[in-house]
């Protein structure tokens, strides 16, 4: 099946600082591809639809200016967590969907900890 | 936000034992549905999507059925082994969101 790489697996930060995490579809091309965050007893929750060539389409209640979405190639989408704080901590997932296809492959998500 | 739910949360079987679990969803504006297996430390792993009301896929042991006029779909799994111990989610894509809205998941754990 398609495979989808995502990195780092697991990140530590200090409060203020930015990080970034890449998302990678290895064996095919994706023009859309999602970013999720998931906190603990919660289900996946969308933040941006990151769109190849344009900018991102992000959830109501997701800052724009803080979730900094790139999508410049067919196989590359990041995601940089700007002057991170400890309550964006959280678990970040990203997901692509290739054309043609329903099918929405998973990356294996990032560990984000802020202190 | 759509309103997706999955039941049960959490479900303990033995080895052999079949056993299935519901997620429902809003009928409204339907498109699909996406079924997916997460293992710990793994990525989710696209089980099935599907479309058609009354439309029932297999892959292996496993097998999930969809109404899309009442808003439900069941995965089923035949004969459970230790590997399937995984959580299940399950997401409707509709047509005004545009995007998966995903449940919660149904833990499954399955002993010797």
């Amino acid at each position: 099946g398609a495979v989808v790489s995502q990195h780092p697996s697991w990140v530590i930060c200090k409060s203020g600082t930015s990080v970034k995490i890449e998302c990678r579809s290895l064996d095919f091309q994706a023009t859309t591809m999602f970013w999720y965050r998931q906190f603990p007893k919660q289900s996946l929750m969308l933040m941006a639809t990151s769109n190849e060539g344009s900018k991102a389409t992000y959830e109501q209640g997701v800052e724009k200016d803080k979730f900094l979405i790139n999508h410049a190639s067919l196989t590359l989408s990041t995601l940089t967590v700007t002057s991170a704080h400890p309550e964006d901590s959280s678990f970040y997932i990203c997901s692509a969907k290739p054309l043609p296809g329903n099918t929405i492959y998973f990356g294996e998500g990032s560990w984000l900890t802020v202190v | 936000i759509l309103n997706v739910e999955q039941s049960p949360q959490s479900l303990h079987v033995q080895e052999g034992d079949s056993t299935n679990f519901t997620c429902s969803f809003p009928s409204s504006n339907f498109y699909a549905l996406h079924w997916y297996r997460w293992e710990t430390a793994k990525s989710p792993e696209a089980l099935f999507v599907m479309t058609l009301n009354g439309d029932e896929k297999k892959k292996g042991r496993i097998s999930a059925t969809l109404n899309t006029k009442e808003g439900y779909s069941y995965l089923y799994i035949k004969g459970s082994q230790p590997e399937d111990s995984a959580t299940y989610l399950c997401a409707p894509y509709t047509g005004t969101a545009s995007k998966l809205t995903f449940g919660t998941g149904t833990r499954l754990q399955v002993t010797l």
